[in-house]
């Protein structure tokens, strides 16, 4: 299994608070990822990152910010939570090539109240 | 824009028996990929297979297999010898373009359910 771990994996938090989410591989891969899951939608991208330092929005990156000062490590935080972002918060990464799939975390299962 | 549809929102099929999980994509782009997952209830995402759009041959992977039509821009995912295991959500995903780092576009995913 690729070594990814994210934290924590609950969380129930009230809407207004700051939250961050953070996303830890062994995997030494250039390529990482923030998905959100929600019934009826699938996946859907929130950030990448294809370096340190270097991130890009995916598809719902309103009110979601990233950072990724280590190759290791990419943190995605809600500056202030709100109810329509509960959901699951998958991560995932990847190896250089357009073969390569991505390799995802267990998931966080974040309840904003 | 890329696109992925599933049209299956759920399928049951017997033990032992083959399924087809239906997956339609739209891209203007002639180099892409794409990809099938698997998440069981337990909710960690599985990769299964992989097919490329250059690729001569479907892609294979123990019981997994990939029809690939690319003139009808379907790559249904066969599952044979269905086993009570293989009960969980699928979904297609695909990269497009050139940049080997792309992000996926997944779809909404299909609900098999293997009765015994």
């Amino acid at each position: 299994d690729a070594g990814i771990t994210q934290s924590p994996r609950h969380k129930v938090t009230e809407t207004g608070t700051p939250v961050t989410l953070r996303c830890h591989q062994t995997e030494n891969h250039r390529y990482m990822y923030w998905y959100r899951q929600d019934p009826g939608h699938g996946l859907r991208l929130i950030h990448y990152s294809y370096g340190v330092k270097d991130t890009d929005k995916g598809e719902v990156s309103d009110g979601y910010s990233v950072s990724r000062s280590k190759t290791e490590d990419f943190l995605l935080t809600l500056e202030s939570a709100t109810s329509s972002q509960t959901s699951v918060y998958f991560c995932a990464i990847s190896a250089w090539g357009r073969e390569q799939p991505q390799h995802f975390g267990d998931g966080t299962r974040l309840s904003i109240l | 824009a890329q696109k992925i549809t599933q049209t299956q929102p759920g399928m049951f099929v017997q033990e032992k028996e083959a399924v087809t999980l239906d997956c339609t994509y739209d891209t203007s782009d002639p180099s892409y990929g794409l990809f099938w997952y698997k998440q069981p209830s337990s909710g960690e995402m599985i990769f299964l297979i992989y097919q490329g759009s250059y690729d001569q041959q479907n892609a294979t992977e123990g019981r997994y297999s990939l029809n690939f039509q690319k003139a009808r821009k379907s790559a249904n995912l066969v599952i044979s010898a269905s086993q009570l295991g293989d009960s969980a959500m699928y979904f297609c995903a695909m990269r497009a373009g050139e940049t080997s780092g792309s992000r996926l576009t997944f779809g909404e995913g299909t609900q098999l359910t293997v009765n015994p």
